[in-house]
């Protein structure tokens, strides 16, 4: 059965710093990975996926995140942080079948000034 | 743009009660999936549907069921309610396999 792991429950960064998130997902074949993310009182919006070709992928809101099989990773990046981008992050794997995604427990990320 | 519409945002509900939550989507998706979202858990697959009429049990299908007997509707039932059923309630749907799921804005259940 596929799994992810988000190791980082919450993290801090300061407005305008860097940011990475972690994810690692456990699954026998290549999977299609996603990132999602969900404002306060809100459902989830995807910000970018993975399903085969360049390993480094660009989603919306200036993030990316960079496939790496040797260590069944699929961190999420963002060069400078926004006070907006304070929310929850999801990472999900997808075997490809019809049962949609397995999601981690997800990452709250706080934005200091 | 995908829109997966949830009827309520917020429901509060009394212990024992037959409680429906519905979820419409409009860009003629084959998959409709409805999840539990609680503090610490993170997302749970209650049930999901890859065609009109056919249900799959996802991971925590206890005390649930599910509906879909039109494409764009998907709903789901918890036949008496009980208080470890307080929730956020997800639905999403996706074009196919593989496919990013597109997500409602969720309705939070509050049985007492």
């Amino acid at each position: 059965a596929q799994s992810v792991t988000q190791p980082d429950i919450h993290i801090t960064v300061s407005e305008g710093a860097s940011l990475e998130l972690r994810c690692n997902y456990s699954y026998g074949a290549t999977p299609y990975l996603f990132w999602y993310v969900q404002s306060p009182g809100q459902g989830l919006q995807l910000l970018l996926k993975y399903f085969s070709g360049d390993t480094l992928v660009q989603g919306i809101k200036g993030f990316e995140a960079e496939f790496k099989r040797s260590q069944s990773s699929f961190n999420l990046r963002k060069p400078s942080v926004h006070w907006s981008d304070a929310a929850e992050y999801f990472c999900a794997v997808d075997g490809g079948g019809a049962d949609g995604l397995t999601f981690g427990k997800g990452t709250h990320l706080i934005i200091q000034p | 743009d995908v829109k997966v519409t949830q009827s309520s945002r917020y429901l509060v509900k009394r212990t024992g009660e037959k409680v429906f939550l519905e979820c419409v989507q409009d860009m003629d998706h084959e998959n409709m999936f409805w999840y539990r979202q609680d503090p610490g858990l993170g997302l749970r697959l209650i049930y999901f549907s890859y065609d009109v009429k056919m249900k799959e049990k996802g991971d925590i299908p206890e005390g649930y069921s599910v509906s879909r007997e039109k494409k764009e509707r998907f709903s789901l039932i918890l036949e008496s309610a009980s208080t470890n059923q307080t929730s956020m309630y997800l639905c999403a749907s996706s074009y196919r396999g593989g496919s990013p799921l597109h997500f409602g804005n969720g309705t939070r259940l509050t049985v007492t």
